[in-house]
């Protein structure tokens, strides 16, 4: 089956550094990947979704200039997180969707990665 | 916009048994996709089972099986013969079929339903 890497599993940084998690779909190419957050026991919410070549779209009340998108290929996004602060602290999975699945289009989730800001 | 409502936030199931969680959604569509994702401790979301709306059969795989109900936009996920290894977050997905724009293929998700299992 399709795979969805996310690198790094688990980082932990002080406040107002810059941390890039990276997600490459490993055996498909991804034309579509979205970026999710996800608090301790809660439902996954959608940040934003990246097209590849294009900029991404944010869902509302994601700060565009603080989480940064870059969608350069079609294996691999990148999420940045500027300047993070504790409140930035979560569990970030992304998602990519398979171009060649049919009319399902099914999306194939990393592993996800925790954050924690000291 | 649509919703996606899961109203047991916890379930527990004895080992062998079945177990039906629910789940049910808002949208004035009439196609659209529906999926059953599990989420175990590893934090790895998994799909379970995924029914295309304009499909009367209910989609079946191995233990796991829904129930599609369109009218009352109903789809409950029923695991039959429980494993330990079915213990885990089970969150029920909505997607549109309408291909528009940078929107399109987007998830919604529900709260998700915490399922033990009890040896």
């Amino acid at each position: 089956g399709a795979v969805v890497s996310q690198h790094p599993s688990r980082v932990i940084c002080k406040s107002g550094t810059s941390v890039k998690i990276e997600c490459r779909s490993l055996d498909f190419q991804a034309t579509t990947m979205f970026w999710y957050r996800q608090f301790p026991k809660k439902s996954l919410m959608l940040m934003a979704t990246s097209n590849e070549g294009s900029k991404a779209t944010y869902e509302q009340g994601v700060e565009k200039d603080k989480f940064l998108i870059n969608h350069a290929s079609l294996t691999l996004s990148t999420l940045t997180v500027t300047s993070a602060h504790p409140e930035d602290s979560s569990f970030y999975i992304c998602s990519a969707r398979d171009f060649g699945t049919g009319p399902y289009n099914e999306q194939f989730f990393g592993p996800g990665t925790r954050l924690t800001v000291l | 916009a649509q919703t996606v409502t899961q109203s047991q936030p916890e379930m527990s199931v004895q080992e062998a048994e079945t177990v039906t969680l629910s789940c049910t959604y808002d949208t004035s569509e009439s196609d659209y996709y529906l999926f059953w994702y599990k989420q175990p401790p590893s934090r790895q979301m998994i799909l379970v089972i995924r029914q295309e709306a304009y499909k009367q059969q209910n989609a079946t795989e191995n233990r796991f099986s829904v129930n599609f109900q369109k009218a009352a936009k109903s789809f409950s996920l029923k695991i039959s013969d429980s494993q330990l290894g079915d213990a885990a977050m089970y969150f029920c997905a909505y997607r549109s079929a309408v291909i528009l724009g940078a929107g399109s293929y987007q998830l919604t998700f529900g709260k998700g339903t915490k399922l033990s299992v009890i040896p």
